[in-house]
């Protein structure tokens, strides 16, 4: 069965310091891929998606980025944090066909000081 | 612009009763629509969806309804359990074109199953 782990589960860092989330998938060949944030009291919003090695497509302008260096690991990144990118972020695969149910990891909790 | 509206942020029921959770959508391109469970602090699960072509899916305890002149869904949970108890969100999806895998979620809805 595919299974998908993100790592770590809580990260506090200070404002202005570099960041690396981490995201593999299991079980599953040339999955989607997508990174997710959820702000206290919001939905989920889109941040990053991938259908392929190398492909990476942003929907919210932002200091992140993303990049999928092997068909099942996906990184989310920042250069320099901002106090705003505190939150919820998640990551998820989904099968690369149309009406397909994404499957999430169980998230990093990201405190900026 | 919220295309997928949950209007009901919470919503208690007692346990052995039905919970039905309520989820309107504005853009008329949907045609697959999703509902997961999420505890405090893990991941979204997800429980059931329907395609656009279909007015119900059922499964076990949970059956969603889709309304698509109304532009409406619902997820009924007969009988509610506590462990049912969660943040529940209703996603939409458009199928074809550019941004077709992705998913647009609403704001959720925190079921409370009372004993």
């Amino acid at each position: 069965s595919q299974t998908i782990h993100q790592w770590p589960a809580t990260l506090v860092q200070p404002v202005g310091s570099p960041l690396s989330l981490e995201c593999t998938v299991e079980g599953t060949s040339n999955p989607n891929l997508y990174w997710y944030r959820q702000a206290a009291g919001r939905g989920l919003q889109l941040l990053f998606y991938s259908v392929g090695i190398g492909q990476i497509s942003s929907e919210v302008p932002q200091n992140l980025s993303a990049s999928r260096p092997q068909d099942r690991q996906f990184i989310l990144s920042s250069k320099k944090l901002l106090l705003s990118d505190s939150g919820f972020y998640l990551c998820a695969w989904s099968e690369g066909r149309y009406n397909q149910p994404q499957h999430f990891g169980d998230g990093t909790r990201l405190s900026i000081l | 612009d919220q295309q997928v509206k949950q209007n009901s942020p919470s919503l208690s029921v007692q346990e052995g009763r039905i919970s039905i959770l309520n989820c309107d959508y504005t853009n008329s391109m949907f045609d697959y629509f999703l509902w997961y469970k999420k505890y405090p602090a893990e991941g979204p699960t997800f429980l059931i969806s329907i395609s656009s072509i279909k007015d119900k899916n059922e499964d076990g305890r949970f059956t969603v309804f889709l309304n698509k002149s109304a532009k409406h869904l619902s997820l009924h949970i007969v009988p509610s359990q506590p462990g049912d108890s969660a943040v529940y969100f209703c996603a939409a999806g458009a199928s074809g074109g550019a941004g077709s895998y992705q998913l647009t979620f609403g704001k959720g809805t925190k079921l409370s199953v009372i004993p």
